[in-house]
């Protein structure tokens, strides 16, 4: 159990530039979730996956942010055409079943020039 | 819709003295989950606790001790005898079992705790 992995851990861009995030979820861990954080705020949630499946997307996640979990094993966080607001902590999760705790990983720190 | 509160932003103690972290929660369904996370400076975010509605037993391990009350939608967090490595943002967190799944997380916006010598 290596626990859940995301790379990279800080990025910088520039606005108007396309980002993306992997995830490595905790192993027999069948359900994968997304978090967004901002300074001084609690984690957000944007969007899960049971397997390679997207089941439900927050509103807050706009058309320019896409996710996939191809095979149901990693999962990416595509931000397209990346805006100030954008900049947060990424964070990703996984747990085993449905009704388990999250195991989160230390997050991918995004910020938008 | 749900909503979490954590009316307290931060928290300074002397080490050895306890401690209170208050949460306060909103929800329409009569099953739910809380759950509380520490986030050291690492940046993550750590299990702590869970309970369900259903389950209003206090609970203690070690230093630390929650007080799960529905009558007042409340959800508070004891740590005993405060060490410098307790230090850390605390959040308190409500899922819906409606929402179909236990894990999709509403979190309150966190109380930093700060343990000096």
């Amino acid at each position: 159990d290596t626990g859940v992995s995301q790379d990279p851990r800080h990025k910088i861009t520039k606005r108007g530039q396309n980002v993306t995030f992997r995830c490595d979820p905790i192993s027999e861990h069948n359900r994968l979730y997304w978090y967004r954080q901002t300074l001084g705020q609690g984690p957000e949630f944007l969007t899960y996956f049971q397997n390679e499946a997207q089941l439900e997307k927050s509103r807050l996640l706009s058309d320019r942010f896409s996710a996939e979990r191809p095979k149901g094993s990693f999962s990416t966080l595509e931000i397209q055409r990346t805006e100030q607001g954008d900049s947060a902590m990424y964070l990703c999760a996984s747990s085993r079943t449905p009704y388990e705790k999250l195991f989160f990983g230390s997050g991918t720190q995004l910020s938008v020039l | 819709a749900q909503k979490v509160t954590q009316a307290q932003t931060e928290i300074s103690v002397v080490e050895k003295e306890d401690v209170t972290l208050d949460c306060v929660y909103e929800t329409r369904d009569t099953t739910y989950y809380l759950f509380w996370y520490k986030q050291p400076p690492s940046g993550e975010l750590v299990f702590l606790i869970r309970r369900n509605s259903f389950d209003e037993q206090n609970e203690i391990s070690g230093r630390y001790s929650w007080n799960f009350q529905k009558s007042t939608s409340s959800f508070n967090f004891t740590i005993t005898a405060s060490q410098v490595v307790d230090s850390a943002v605390y959040f308190c967190a409500l899922s819906e079992a409606g929402s179909g799944t236990a894990s999709k997380l509403t979190f309150g916006t966190g109380t930093r705790l700060q343990v000096t010598l």
